[in-house]
């Protein structure tokens, strides 16, 4: 079974600091891995996704996540928080054996201060 | 290129009721999954829907029941509700074999409130 796990369920940076929300997971196959961003009263937005290949991937907005395998992680991080960025973050994991549906944390709560 | 779009976007229904949302799934994607989004938490696996045959089940109850129909798009039904069923419920759209990880792609929801 797989699993995520999402430290800090609220994130309170500055405006133009360093963006850091946390996620490992648990696969026992190698795992694809998302970070999705949730605004107030919509639906789920891809931000990136890694699947095989180069472990730092860049998405959307300017953030980017890196695959650590050693230390199961994939943490979200972008280098100057911006308004705008306020909003809830998914990590989710996927593998290709079994059902292939997304297994979702519980989300981080981003909140950008000016 | 269409983006996933789901009917409707508020929903009021008593306990014991019956409810049915719609999904109409990304232009070319083959491939339905539902979400139920409790408030506060992440969203759990309802159902995955492949060329009209259920291809996957989370640990809902029966009476939480879809379809998908020969365009691709789909129905979640809910029977007998019950109110914890009250929950933002998310369809995404994906290409099943695209060999590309069938990346989901996620519509804004229907809120479903049971009083």
């Amino acid at each position: 079974a797989q699993s995520v796990t999402q430290l800090g369920s609220h994130v309170s940076v500055s405006e133009g600091a360093l963006v850091l929300l946390r996620c490992n997971y648990s696969s026992s196959v190698p795992p694809y891995l998302f970070w999705y961003v949730q605004y107030p009263n919509q639906g789920l937005q891809l931000l990136l996704k890694y699947t095989t290949g180069a472990t730092l991937v860049k998405g959307i907005n300017g953030f980017e996540a890196e695959f650590k395998k050693s230390e199961t992680s994939f943490h979200l991080t972008k280098p100057s928080a911006h308004m705008s960025d306020a909003a809830e973050y998914f990590c989710a994991v996927r593998t290709d054996t079994g059902r292939r549906a997304l297994t979702f944390g519980s989300g981080t709560r981003l909140q950008v201060q000016p | 290129e269409t983006g996933v779009t789901q009917s409707p976007t508020h929903l009021i229904k008593t306990r014991g009721q019956q409810v049915t949302l719609r999904c109409s799934s990304q232009s070319g994607h083959n491939t339905v999954s539902w979400y139920q989004q409790a408030l506060g938490q992440g969203p759990q696996f309802i159902f995955q829907y492949y060329r009209e045959e259920e291809n996957g089940r989370g640990n809902f109850p029966p009476r939480f029941s879809g379809l998908q129909f020969p365009n691709y798009s789909s129905e979640l039904n809910v029977n007998a509700l019950e109110l914890d069923d009250s929950a933002l419920y998310l369809c995404a759209s994906s290409l099943t074999g695209d060999g590309i990880t069938d990346t989901q792609y996620f519509g804004p929801g229907t809120r479903l409130t049971v009083l």
